[in-house]
């Protein structure tokens, strides 16, 4: 069974741009959590899909931050336009249950750096 | 608010010596309480968790943890470290009340000496 994957592992933009964070499920996990880690820092929750919907944006920093997961498969989260601030590891996360009653299983994040 | 507390953010043990990481919460009631580690060039992987019952739980690669209410900690222990056990090592807790949200601690990096 393959894990959850993150595309891109690493990316580096100048601040301004844009970028867009891919996160795959494992399949037939309806959760789906975003996760986010600034260096040397706590991993802080950003928000989690049940499905398509969002059930928590509470953790999203500002309006520069979208969150989409589109058909209930993969999530992709833009961010536009990225500033300084933004850099850190985000993690994506799925599970059948709620961390109360399923495993969360993590990516192996995507790094982002801005310039 | 809720918070997590890792207190030590880097412990250097020596091969085949005891471990222990200190975590202690800060939440109204008994929450759902475990443990991560990432690996270099790993996504985060689940030790252990305690949601109810024994207090002493037994995870994967011989780690375990002691729930201890009094204290509001959930330390985790292993008796013989192995240099593959170095890594990041993360607590977190989740509750209901908080819309079973996990919150981490900020992490302790276990560094192995041979």
């Amino acid at each position: 069974e393959a894990g959850v994957t993150q595309f891109p592992s690493h990316s580096v933009i100048e601040k301004g741009q844009t970028v867009t964070l891919r996160c795959d499920p494992i399949s037939g996990h309806d959760n789906l959590y975003w996760y986010r880690r600034v260096m040397g820092k706590e991993i802080k929750f950003l928000l989690h899909f049940v499905k398509e919907s969002k059930q928590d944006e509470s953790g999203m920093p500002n309006n520069r931050f979208l969150a989409e997961r589109t058909g209930g498969t993969y999530s992709t989260l833009k961010v536009q336009p990225a500033e300084l601030e933004d850099s850190g590891v985000y993690f994506c996360a799925s599970s059948r249950g709620s961390p109360g009653t399923g495993e969360l299983f993590f990516g192996e994040g995507s790094r982002l750096t801005v310039l | 608010a809720q918070s997590v507390t890792q207190p030590d953010i880097h412990i250097t043990v020596s091969e085949g010596a005891s471990l222990e990481l200190r975590c202690n919460y800060s939440y109204g009631a008994t929450p759902y309480l475990f443990w991560y580690v990432q690996s270099p060039g790993q996504g985060l992987q689940l030790l252990l968790k305690y949601f109810s019952g024994d207090t002493l739980v037994q995870g994967i690669k011989g780690f375990e943890a002691e729930f201890k209410r009094s204290q509001s900690s959930f330390n985790l222990r292993k008796p013989s470290v192995h240099w593959s056990d170095a890594a990041e090592y993360f607590c977190a807790v989740a509750a209901m009340e908080y819309g079973n949200k996990l919150v981490f601690g900020a992490g302790t990096i276990l560094r192995v000496k041979s």
